[in-house]
């Protein structure tokens, strides 16, 4: 069975400097693609970035960055220059592989992040 | 614009009462799911559909039901036995374009269901 942590249930940042939010995943496939939301308060849920299995790069989206470690199973979002406006929760996510046509994401329990001014 | 929208935004249900949270997408995916998420956690899949006329069992399918009659509708009804319906419900979809694809699941805003 696959399985996202998130072991960072809360985190806090200073305005302008940069944050780890980390996850770490589990899974037997080969074959399999990470995805970042990020939910404010508001609810609802706001797609960051993506990294495929087989992708040699890291993903970067702006001011998003995933550092990707395959043989260590995980996927840090790197957020730079921190702004108020990213305080929300943010959820690592994991798209099955394989051939059971479930595309369905598999998500970690979260981390709070509050940014300081 | 092209999007998700669920309703309703709040929901009240009695016990033993049935009822239908909808969910309308005009993004032309074929695929679709309902996921459920309790304070303070991550989400959790119900069911989830990806093609008309079928639908598949998700993690926490008992007490919920499903149908998928048109490509852009995808409602779940919340059956009384479903014990412990208070949480907020999320309706994505997809496009179905292979296990590699790097498309997300783009989000309704959600529907948060209590008990009266």
């Amino acid at each position: 069975a696959q399985k996202i942590t998130q072991t960072q249930p809360g985190m806090f940042v200073q305005e302008k400097e940069a944050v780890t939010l980390d996850c770490t995943y589990d899974t037997s496939d080969q074959s399999y693609g990470l995805f970042w939301y990020k939910q404010p308060s508001s609810g609802e849920m706001i797609f960051l970035i993506y990294q495929g299995s087989y992708d040699e790069q890291n993903a970067t989206e702006g001011r998003y960055s995933l550092n990707f470690q395959k043989a260590r199973k995980s996927a840090n979002l790197v957020i730079s220059a921190s702004q108020l406006g990213d305080s929300a929760m943010y959820f690592c996510a994991m798209r099955e592989g394989g051939n059971t046509g479930r595309r369905a994401l598999t998500f970690g329990s979260g981390t709070r992040l509050q940014v300081q001014p | 614009d092209g999007g998700i929208t669920q309703s309703p935004k709040y929901l009240f249900r009695k016990e033993g009462q049935n009822v239908t949270l909808s969910c309308e997408q005009n993004l032309n995916h074929d695929a679709m799911y309902w996921y459920r998420q309790d304070p303070g956690q991550g989400l959790r899949l119900i069911y989830y559909s990806q093609i008309v006329n079928d639908f598949q069992k998700g993690d926490i399918a008992e007490g919920y039901s499903v149908s998928r009659e048109k490509k852009e509708s995808f409602p779940l009804t919340v059956t009384s036995a479903q014990k412990n319906p208070t949480a907020f419900y999320l309706c994505a979809s997809s496009g179905n374009r292979g296990i590699y694809s790097n498309q997300p699941q783009h989000f309704g805003d959600g529907t948060r269901l209590s008990i009266l």
